[in-house]
């Protein structure tokens, strides 16, 4: 069956820019997960979604980063007034369910790039 | 709080070679620990998991033993080959509080030589 998929895989904006990335869990995983691969500071979490709610937003790095899900599916995070720092590879990842034991599969990522 | 510690690569074997990748962490509780590999130009696939103390997890010749007593998650191959080549993570996932994420390791980049 399909996989994470997310999009853009690329994305490239001026500093200052609205960002909305998305991500596409696989279908049925109640469970969904936003994380952050940059160079300096490695695999980050971010936030976790179980259905629409969001019960862990503790790893969002400011206000200017905010998440939704709709559906039970579909998830959007946007990056208000982007800043270079915000230059990194987003990942998405899902799991059938909540629990420490259930893996994560994650997308390919979208690269983004701040100018 | 929860945390996971590799060893510092790159690792660069002969093919044929026997691999061990370290990995430690410090968690409360029970967590459940994985490693997921990165392969170049890819995303992050999940190798291998172990949810419990003395589980073995393993996949594709890869082994890794969940050991409670030494807080380890040592990721083993017996004779890699240059399709091993890729970015190795340790993980583990301590869903505390009922908040479930993993918390990963920094990488540790393996090559592998013909």
């Amino acid at each position: 069956g399909a996989g994470v998929s997310q999009s853009p895989s690329n994305k490239v904006t001026e500093k200052g820019k609205d960002v909305e990335l998305r991500c596409d869990p696989i279908s049925g995983h109640t469970a969904l997960y936003w994380y952050r691969q940059s160079l300096g500071q490695g695999l980050e979490f971010l936030i976790y979604f179980q259905g629409n709610s969001a019960p862990d937003k503790s790893g969002l790095p400011s206000d200017r980063f905010s998440a939704e899900r709709t559906g039970g599916s579909v998830s959007t995070l946007t990056i208000q007034r982007t800043q270079q720092e915000d230059s990194a590879v987003y990942l998405c990842a899902s799991s059938p369910g909540g629990g420490r034991d259930q893996p994560q599969h994650f997308g390919d990522g979208t690269r983004l790039s701040i100018l | 709080g929860n945390s996971v510690t590799q060893m510092e690569g790159p690792v660069t074997l002969s093919e044929e070679a026997f691999l061990t990748i370290n990995c430690t962490y410090t968690a409360t509780g029970y967590p459940s620990l994985f490693w997921y590999v990165q392969y170049p130009g890819e995303g992050l696939q999940l190798l291998l998991k172990a949810t419990k103390a003395n589980d073995k997890g393993s996949n594709k010749g890869f082994e890794a033993t969940y050991r409670k007593e030494t807080t380890s998650f040592h990721l083993e191959k017996g004779s890699v080959q240059v399709s091993d080549s890729a970015v190795y993570f340790c993980a583990l996932n301590g869903f505390s509080g009922g908040y479930n994420k993993l918390i990963f390791g920094a990488g540790t980049r393996l090559a592998v030589h013909p």
